[in-house]
């Protein structure tokens, strides 16, 4: 079974600039989040989706972030303009919806985001 | 809002005993997840507990105490490849709905000693 693909994996740009991520989760899981953890932290949620909905976003910087999942299946991530507090590893996970059961996140590699 | 509260760094020998523990304040309480992050790579699941009481896996156990907020990740015959982060995640529904989200705590950065 495939995992949850993210690209790219690594990213450098300069701070003011635009970046985008993508992810395609796990055929089938109607559930998708995107976290952002910056290093020595715990992973924070910025956006979760289920299908083509937005489910939380309280988190998310909407003047400088925002993400879509169109279609229910895979989902963009931007950050425009992006700061330099930015920098850290965007991890994209995909569950099954079940809410009363052991429906645990799978998680990709993430992508590894650098702000100079 | 949740608030999910883990050591931050634990010590421990190779063949010993470890019990990492977490604390959680929700209002939609539906779960709580444990994983395990090597570092520079993504989580993984370890453990699910939604009822009260001990949950084994192998060399891993889980607990959870629903009436205090209160969970440990128990790790029996310690290797060195359990020097990782163990991260203590909640699931919780929010408003009227029968949506849930899942949050994270900063994670326990486990260090396995020879």
């Amino acid at each position: 079974e495939a995992g949850v693909a993210q690209s790219p994996r690594y990213k450098i740009i300069e701070k003011r600039q635009s970046v985008a991520f993508w992810c395609n989760p796990i055929s089938g899981h109607a559930t998708l989040y995107w976290y952002q953890q910056i290093l020595g932290q715990g992973p924070k949620l910025l956006i979760q989706f289920q299908n083509n909905g937005v489910v939380d976003d309280s988190q998310l910087p909407k003047d400088r972030f925002s993400a879509e999942r169109l279609k229910g299946v895979d989902s963009t991530l931007k950050i425009q303009p992006a700061k330099l507090e930015d920098s850290a590893v965007y991890l994209c996970a995909s569950s099954l919806l079940g809410d009363s059961m052991n429906t645990e996140a799978f998680f990709g590699q993430g992508t590894r985001l650098t702000v100079v | 809002g949740q608030n999910i509260d883990q050591p931050t760094e634990m010590t421990a020998t190779e063949g010993a005993i470890v019990q990492i523990n977490c604390t959680y304040q929700t209002s939609g309480f539906n779960g709580l997840f444990w994983y395990q992050q090597h570092a520079g790579e993504a989580p993984t699941f370890l453990s699910y507990n939604v009822l009260d009481g001990l949950e084994e896996k192998g060399r891993f156990s889980s607990f959870l105490s629903r009436s205090k907020g209160y969970s440990y990740l128990l790790l029996k015959e310690l290797q060195m490849k359990d020097s990782a982060s163990y991260l203590c995640a909640v699931r919780d529904r929010f408003g009227t709905g029968t949506a849930s989200k899942l949050t994270f705590g900063t994670g326990t950065r486990l260090q396995v000693t020879l």
